[in-house]
């Protein structure tokens, strides 16, 4: 069955750079869109990035434009997402989601999420 | 792109329907047909209910259907359950320069 599984997450200092990753199976990973979603403690749903089936195309959302890079492993099945400058307002559970079709905003399988606290 | 807008509660008796709405504009629901909707339980991730407005995923309930008018996309949950009760977020695709998706500001559902 799908599976996706987030790490990488932590706790890390202001200014400093983290990289999450989204291992995922049981699915033909290159022929889907990918997006990350972060959900800060007791806040909502917020969309920070997606990335075409074949890495070719990223998007951002105005507020983490610069900061945040999407990238994927199509040969490993592996989905990352480089977050640099953390701010204490980046922290929040980071989670992985396929885009069940391209373009239709309908994620269809999610990973279980990875927590990110930037803490001094 | 701003939040979408939907009511933080929404609340209602076992058996009642109950029905939450989603406030965009003409640049995201009022757009197209790519509105979607997400369940999510306490320290779970949220999960697929409804996609392309009024669309059910295999395995989803007929109690929960979706749709929409102008600028606004509803979720009407009929015959409601105890364990409907969660938080619920829709989301949208954008139409604006490098952005692509807008999640709802999301509605806690309580089952009285």
């Amino acid at each position: 069955q799908v599976q996706l599984l987030e790490s990488g997450g932590g706790v890390v200092q202001p200014g400093t750079s983290l990289k999450v990753s989204c291992g995922t199976s049981g699915f033909p990973f290159s022929a889907y869109g990918m997006v990350w979603v972060r959900q800060a403690p007791g806040k909502g749903l917020e969309w920070v990035g997606l990335i075409s089936f074949d890495g070719a195309t990223t998007y951002y959302p105005d507020a983490v434009k610069g900061r945040f890079t999407i990238s994927r492993d199509n040969s490993k099945s592996i989905l990352s997402l480089q977050v640099s400058s953390l701010r204490a307002d980046d922290t929040a559970v980071y989670y992985c989601a396929r885009e069940k079709i391209a373009g239709a905003g309908t994620f269809d399988h999610w990973g279980q999420g990875t927590l990110v606290a930037v803490s001094s | 792109h701003s939040a979408l807008t939907q009511p933080a509660t929404v609340s209602g008796s076992p058996g009642q329907s109950i029905t939450i709405s989603c406030s965009g504009t003409s640049g995201d629901v009022g757009s197209d047909h790519l509105v979607s909707w997400y369940q999510q339980h306490p320290g779970r991730a949220p999960k697929l209910m409804i996609y392309e407005v009024n669309r059910r995923p295999s395995g989803v309930s007929s109690r929960f259907s979706g749709s929409k008018s102008g600028n606004t996309a509803s979720l009407t949950i009929s015959g409601l359950q105890a364990e409907d009760e969660a938080d619920y977020y829709c989301c949208s695709y954008a139409h604006s320069g490098t952005s692509r998706y807008v999640f709802g500001t999301g509605t806690t559902v309580t089952v009285l």
